[in-house]
């Protein structure tokens, strides 16, 4: 158990639909960064805030934002699903923005159908 | 850009075999990390590893050991004494100073054989 926790495990929804995805870090790490795991794009970075705020943006689509809470909490929504969002996506955290490890959560997997 | 390169789409061992799974990477960045992730078929991520590039040793964790070779661009995982258990996708990521973001390589799946 990697102390990151994230909900749902599992999510159905239709196209067009909006979800959101919830992540809390490990105890004291103030980094949370989202990533999406696909079987054709394998695991892609798609954003990492830092103490609340945004520090580094990848592939992340328009439709897709994310924020930090004051609690450090983070969640990534997904807006006009679309059938090629269906992914695996993970939260990882780290105490900083260093070298240090990231620490993945369990990941919630998102079918669109 | 950075880049990983794993090989090996898919490998089978038997058990209490030692494997070596491949990886390569590319970097101008002289200061960067190196990590490895297993990924059982429940689906977590799971660190086992990590290799700095100015550690003038290679990283162990039990076993599990990173046979680093900079000259080469090499950052091959060893585990020692196969189990069952270890059969799973494994991945080697990079992150250059700097950068918040890892990547990834496409993963190797592993199979460990009774």
């Amino acid at each position: 158990d990697s102390g990151v926790t994230q909900t749902p495990k599992h999510l159905i929804t239709a196209t067009g639909q909006r979800v959101t995805l919830r992540c809390s870090p490990r105890s004291g790490d103030l980094s949370v960064y989202w990533y999406q795991q696909s079987l054709d794009q394998g695991l892609q970075f798609l954003i990492q805030y830092y103490n609340g705020e945004e520090r580094a943006k990848g592939n992340i689509l328009e439709r897709f934002s994310a924020q930090q809470f004051p609690d450090l909490h983070s969640e990534l929504n997904l807006s006009s699903l679309e059938l090629g969002d269906s992914a695996l996506y993970f939260c990882a955290s780290s105490y900083t923005s260093g070298r240090e490890t990231q620490y993945f959560g369990p990941g919630t997997r998102l079918l669109v159908l | 850009a950075q880049k990983i390169t794993q090989t090996q789409p898919g490998m089978f061992v038997q058990e209490k075999e030692a494997v070596t799974l491949d990886c390569t990477y590319d970097t101008s960045d002289q200061s960067y990390g190196l990590f490895w992730y297993k990924q059982p078929s429940s689906g977590e991520m799971i660190f086992l590893i990590y290799q700095g590039s100015y550690d003038e040793q290679n990283a162990t964790e039990g076993r599990y050991s990173l046979n680093f070779q900079k000259a080469r661009k090499s950052a091959n995982l060893v585990i020692s004494a196969s189990q069952l258990g270890d059969s799973a996708m494994y991945f080697c990521a990079m992150r250059v100073r700097g950068a918040q973001k890892l990547v990834f390589g496409q993963g190797t799946r592993l199979t460990i054989n009774p």
